[in-house]
This record gives structure tokens, C-alpha cells and sequence, in this order.
């Protein structure tokens, strides 16, 4: 099946200072989602993002299909964006479009 | 309005127990996917709802495990006889559209099952 490595695991932060978090997959998708996942376990949609590129506030995603990576980046950043970030995808193999998520990234940011 | 809802938050239960969450997806969204969670790790697709069909269970780990969703709408996963593995958060997410068209899944809050 399909593979998501997400890099780099560990990621620890000054607030205010700028990341970029990587999601390679291994086989061509029709669904690339970005979450962040709170300490509570809330899985909050990022991004919805099979190719192209988005921006909300602080955040913005890139999706390069043809070159089956994705990057999300985090601005500015604050105590609150700590968590750990997850890339998921969907396959385009004909599944019945579960997700299949990496390891995640865990994100700490110090005040 | 009202995102995915999951109850109980959590639940201890003690080995060779039979237990019950419970999913309540967003209205009116036709695909319901369950998860499994364990600690340190990313979510693994357990089974698919589109309305009432269940139409992948192929992440479902043992015959122990059994979901349904009778009218299209609240789903109920099962673990009968439970055992200490089975401890990990179960998610639940729902999508509005069905599976040959992808569209974005939202994510409940989960249930941590602890299995003493």
C-alpha cells in the first residue's frame, strides 16, 4: 500500500520563529489532508490539499503531485501551534478513501 | 453547526469486557470512517460506512471488533471481549460525499479506551 513519511519527527521552536514540516507519499493520490492534532486529541482540519497551494492566516500548504511531497509551513510561530502535525492521503488505487496517515510531526514551541 | 461528535470520552473497562462508542457524524454526510489511534502513532483506518452499507471492514483487527450504522446516520463500533492491545483512541470521521469523489474528513473527538 501506500506510504507517508513525514519529517522531520521532532521539531522544538522559539515563538516567533518560522518551520516547515515535509510529507513525502509513495504512489499518486486524489486526497492530501494536513492536520494538527491538539493535546486534548482533536484532529483539526489544516488543509485539504491534493495539489496546489493554500494559505490561511500563519499556515500555508504546497502540494507537488507529479513529485509526491507535500510542505506545510508555519509562520510566526506560537505556544499554540505546539502539537503534532499529520499528513494524510488517500490513494488513488482504488480505495474506498480511508485515509492512510504518517507518523506525524511533533511540534513544541517555547515562549 | 455541530461537528462530529463521539461519546464517551472515555471509558475504562477491565479485560473480557464488552464495550460500545459511539459516533454522531456531521448531517447529512454520506461516508463514515472509524479509526484506531495508538499512543505515538498516526490514526489506522479500521471501516466504511456510505449510509447504511458497510463497505470496507478490511482494517477491522480481529472478528472481536464490529461496527454498524443501521440507519445512515449514528454509528456504533463494538469490541467484545476486550484485551489490553485493544487500549488506543478510537476516532470516528465522516465526509460528505461518497467514495468516488474525495472530499475533505472530519474528525471527532475521540474515545480513549483504557483496558485494564
Amino acid at each position: 500500500g501506500i506510504q507517508v513519511e513525514q519529517s522531520p519527527p521532532d521539531l522544538i521552536l522559539q515563538e516567533g520563529a518560522n518551520s516547515t514540516l515535509r510529507c513525502n507519499f509513495s504512489d499518486s493520490v486524489n486526497n492530501l489532508q494536513w492536520f494538527h492534532q491538539n493535546p486534548w486529541g482533536q484532529l483539526i482540519n489544516l488543509f485539504y490539499i491534493p495539489s496546489g497551494t493554500k494559505q490561511n492566516g500563519r499556515l500555508s500548504a504546497t502540494t507537488v503531485a507529479t513529485e509526491r511531497y507535500s510542505l506545510l509551513y508555519i509562520s510566526s510561530s506560537q505556544t499554540t501551534d505546539s502539537g503534532v502535525y499529520f499528513c494524510a492521503v488517500e490513494g488513488d488505487g482504488g480505495s474506498q478513501g480511508n485515509l492512510i496517515f504518517g507518523k506525524g510531526t511533533k511540534l513544541s514551541v517555547k515562549p | 453547526g455541530a461537528g462530529v461528535s463521539q461519546s464517551p470520552r472515555y471509558k475504562v473497562a477491565k479485560r473480557g469486557q464488552d464495550v460500545a462508542l459511539r459516533c454522531d457524524p456531521i448531517s447529512g454526510h454520506v461516508s463514515l470512517f472509524w479509526y484506531q489511534q495508538a499512543l505515538g502513532q498516526g490514526p489506522e483506518f479500521l471501516t466504511y460506512f456510505q449510509n447504511e452499507a458497510q463497505l470496507d471492514k478490511s482494517g477491522l483487527p480481529s472478528d472481536r471488533f464490529f461496527a454498524e450504522r443501521p440507519e445512515g446516520s449514528v454509528s456504533t463500533l463494538k469490541i467484545q471481549r476486550t484485551q489490553q492491545e485493544d487500549s488506543a483512541v478510537y476516532l470516528c470521521a465522516s465526509s460528505l460525499v461518497h467514495r468516488a469523489v474525495t472530499d475533505t474528513q472530519y474528525f471527532g473527538p475521540g474515545t480513549r479506551l483504557t483496558v485494564l
